[in-house]
């Protein structure tokens, strides 16, 4: 079946760092890639979705120059938190879909704590 | 606004009964359906799906129904069994377009052995 794969899958680190999680589809090629944030009990949300070589799209009230993301390749998307604060601390999601009517696949997530 | 809801946060069943989880949706436009399932720390792994032109999909011990005109879809799990133990997502999509996923706030299933 198909694989995602998000690194790293446990961040801690000081206020100011700046934060980069990727996120591979590991035996299909990702046309699209999307970003979800989850607080704890409450459903993911999605913050932007990304098509391969193309600036990703964000949703609204999420800061795109906070998150940046890049979709370099078909494989490989990234989502980069600058400049982190305690309030970014969450559980940071990716998920990638392939052509045609695919439903998107996700990875392991990443729990961020920002001290 | 919440554009789809899982109005109960937890269910409990008996090992080998059937489990029925709900969803409810407010915007017509969608019309893909899906459901998820997530265990602590993994992310959530695609279950199963239905269109808005069926109003049933089945695969295996998973059985989705839709109603277009309840906004309301459901997931049955017949056996449950302790496995099954998780969370479950439903998410909510206008198939054209983005494909983006709107999300369920998630109900979590107790298979009691």
């Amino acid at each position: 079946g198909a694989v995602v794969s998000q690194h790293p899958s446990w961040v801690i680190c000081k206020s100011g760092t700046s934060v980069k999680i990727e996120c591979r589809s590991l035996d299909f090629q990702a046309t699209t890639m999307f970003w979800y944030r989850q607080f704890p009990k409450q459903s993911l949300m999605l913050m932007a979705t990304s098509n391969e070589g193309s600036k990703a799209t964000y949703e609204q009230g999420v800061e795109k120059d906070k998150f940046l993301i890049n979709h370099a390749s078909l494989t490989l998307s990234t989502l980069t938190v600058t400049s982190a604060h305690p309030e970014d601390s969450s559980f940071y999601i990716c998920s990638a879909r392939g052509h045609g009517g695919q439903p998107q696949h996700f990875g392991d997530g990443t729990r961020l704590s920002i001290l | 606004d919440q554009q789809v809801k899982q109005n109960s946060p937890s269910l409990s069943v008996q090992e080998g009964r059937i489990s029925i989880l709900n969803c409810d949706y407010t915007n017509s436009m969608f019309d893909y359906f899906l459901w998820y399932k997530k265990y602590p720390a993994e992310g959530p792994t695609f279950l199963i799906s239905i269109s808005s032109i069926k109003d049933k999909n089945e695969d295996g011990r998973f059985t989705v129904f839709l109603n277009k005109s309840a906004k309301h879809l459901s997931l049955h799990i017949v056996p449950s069994q302790p496995g099954d133990s998780a969370v479950y997502f439903c998410a909510a999509s206008e198939a054209s377009g983005t494909y983006k996923y709107i999300f369920g706030t998630g109900t979590r299933l107790k298979v009691l052995a």
